[in-house]
Parts: C-alpha cells; structure tokens; sequence
C-alpha cells in the first residue's frame, strides 16, 4: 500500500531532552517536507526536500533539522526541545516536486513539558 | 507575503444540501491550488488539484473552481453526506521560487443525519 509514514505518533517529552520523529514513504517521491499544525495558526511548513542530500527551510524552521540520507527517508530532528514546539506534526511527500498532489502521513502529537 | 483565508470557519448543514466552501489567496501568481479533507485526529487527504491553468476540477460529488485572476477558489459539494463530515482545508503554492504550500485555517464542515 502506497503510504507515508510516521513515529511515533504520540510523545510526551522534557524540555532539552533530544527527540527524532521519523519519516518514510513508500512511493519513490523526489518531494518530502514537514508541517506542523497549531490551533489558531493552521499548517505552516517546517522544512522541505526536492531530493536526496537536499533540503531548505520553510516557514518557521527555527529548533529544527532535517537530513535527507535516502529517497524513502526524511526525520525530523529536534536538538533541544521546547514547550513552544509542542504540536501536531505532519510529513508529507509527492512524485516531483510540491506543484504535484502531495501525501500526508497519519501525524505525530508531540507534547514538551 | 501569500494569505490564504477561508470562509466560514464552521458550517452546519442538515443531510443532502449541495454546500459551498471559499478560500481566497491575496498572491495571484500560483502554480496550483489543492483542497484537502481532514478528519480529526488523522492527517490530510488531498481532494482536488487544480492548476494555474485549470479552471475546475472534479471528482464524484466534488467540483473545485479556481478564479486565479481574482484570487479565488470554491469547493462545491453535492448532495451533502454524514460522511462529508471533517474540515476542509484549501492551500496554494505561489511562484516565485519557494516549494511550499499556504494553507487556510480550514472550514470545519458538519453534516447532520
């Protein structure tokens, strides 16, 4: 089954304490980036990757890294969390590029007290 | 800088009433514009894309308009369904260099039975 997936999907966490949130599609995607949701603010783009050992920043990439190893692979790494990165996160992925229908995974709820 | 909005935030609406969602974008130089379905707690499901070129787009009950020029868009569903239940976000993807997508705060749509 065509799919991008994500884990975990929940984490409750500590301020400091580093985390990865892992990223896998398997549809051979050249496109892959991540959003997160806040209530109020809607989706806003974190970072994306056109291909493999590319990525650029989104809106609001500040306490965030990203690395693009594999096609199939894209995590999210927060070094030192905060509280205010506290949110509903999303990887997405489409054929070329973010002008084509782009897939969502399932989201990651991510608390950091 | 894109501003996507759409209207209204909520709707209520009884079972089999063909229904009307709007989003309007302030940068009307996009490469396409997408509308997304999402149901609480999971991810989004693209619905619709429609190019800069295209002036609808269809799929059963669903029909997505695009008025580039006055930076516009509509989503008309047909013969509304419980099922139809979940909110609805639309997002564009402007010109001009960056890959990222501008999401709405989306129209959360009930169908009541």
């Amino acid at each position: 089954e065509a799919q991008v997936t994500q884990n975990p999907r929940y984490l409750i966490t500590v301020t400091g304490k580093k985390l990865t949130v892992t990223c896998s599609q398997n549809m051979n995607h050249e496109y892959m980036s991540w959003y997160r949701q806040d209530p109020g603010l809607g989706l806003r783009q974190i970072y994306y990757s056109m291909n493999v050992e590319v990525t650029d920043k989104g809106d609001v990439p500040e306490g965030y890294k990203v690395s693009r190893k594999e096609k199939r692979n894209f995590p999210l790494i927060l070094e030192s969390p905060s509280p205010n990165q506290t949110s509903l996160y999303f990887c997405a992925s489409s054929i070329w590029t973010s002008t084509d229908t782009q897939y969502f995974g399932p989201g990651t709820r991510l608390t950091v007290l | 800088k894109q501003e996507v909005t759409q209207i209204p935030a909520a709707l209520s609406v009884p079972e089999g009433e063909n229904l009307v969602l709007n989003c309007s974008f302030t940068d009307s130089a996009i490469y396409n514009l997408q509308w997304f379905r999402q149901d609480p707690g999971k991810g989004l499901t693209s619905l619709l894309l429609i190019q800069s070129s295209q002036r609808e787009q269809t799929s059963g009950r669903l029909n997505a308009s695009l008025d580039k020029s006055s930076g516009r868009s509509t989503l008309y569903i047909a013969a509304s369904q419980p099922g139809d239940s979940a909110t609805y976000l639309c997002a564009v993807l402007t010109q001009g260099g960056s890959e990222k997508l501008v999401f709405g705060k989306g129209t959360k749509l009930t169908v009541n039975p």
